[in-house]
């Protein structure tokens, strides 16, 4: 089955200790993205990554690292989480092919930062 | 800047009535235009695109229109049901990127039986 696998799902973490969001893709697609979505505010993207080894700033990028080592995952980083990243997080991934193609979203991780 | 608009954070309508969200956005000229469903809690999936030379598009009981000149998309949904009660959110390319998305805020919709 096609897709986007993120872990955890829900996460209670204290300010500064630095937690990672996993990402990972089935799709074998080259375009993936972190995306944070607040009440009032809708989805923000985080960064995105193009492909192996390429990524780039989104709207919202302080605070946050990603990486992109392999075509299939792409983990978020919080280096020194604070409470204003509480927050819900998605994953989407799309096959480069297919511009314009579909976003494929993960199920969400939702952060809360003490 | 890039600004997306979609006018109604909430919408209520009667089952089997027509469901019509708009999004508006400026200072933009995208080759196409997206809308994707958002359960609570759950990750938003892709319902439809439309590009910037087809004046509409339809599938099953939706459809979306988008008129360049007033920098507009319609959804509509038709026969409504409870079952389509979520929050939808209109996405269009950023400019200048390749395929990079920026959404709307949505609209949630409840439709009453």
């Amino acid at each position: 089955e096609a897709q986007v696998t993120q872990n955890p799902r829900y996460l209670i973490t204290v300010t500064g200790k630095k937690l990672t969001v996993t990402c990972s893709q089935n799709m074998n697609h080259e375009y993936m993205s972190w995306y944070r979505q607040d009440p009032g505010l809708g989805l923000r993207q985080i960064y995105y990554s193009m492909n192996v080894e390429v990524t780039d700033k989104g709207d919202v990028p302080e605070g946050y690292k990603v990486s992109r080592k392999e075509k299939r995952n792409f983990p978020l980083i919080l280096e020194s989480p604070s409470p204003n990243q509480t927050s819900l997080y998605f994953c989407a991934s799309k096959g480069q092919g297919e511009v314009p193609g579909e976003l494929f979203f993960g199920e969400g991780s939702r952060l809360t930062v003490l | 800047s890039q600004k997306i608009e979609q006018n109604s954070e909430a919408l209520n309508i009667q089952e089997g009535k027509t469901a019509t969200l708009t999004c508006n956005y400026t200072n933009y000229s995208p080759a196409y235009l997206q809308w994707y469903r958002q359960d609570p809690g759950r990750g938003p999936v892709f319902l439809l695109l439309i590009r910037e030379n087809e004046k509409e598009k339809r599938k099953e009981r939706l459809k979306v229109t988008f008129d360049t000149t007033l920098k507009q998309s319609l959804f509509h949904i038709t026969a409504s049901q409870p079952a389509d009660s979520a929050t939808y959110l209109c996405a269009l390319r950023r400019g200048g990127s390749q395929g990079n998305l920026i959404f709307g805020k949505g609209t949630k919709l409840s439709v009453k039986p």
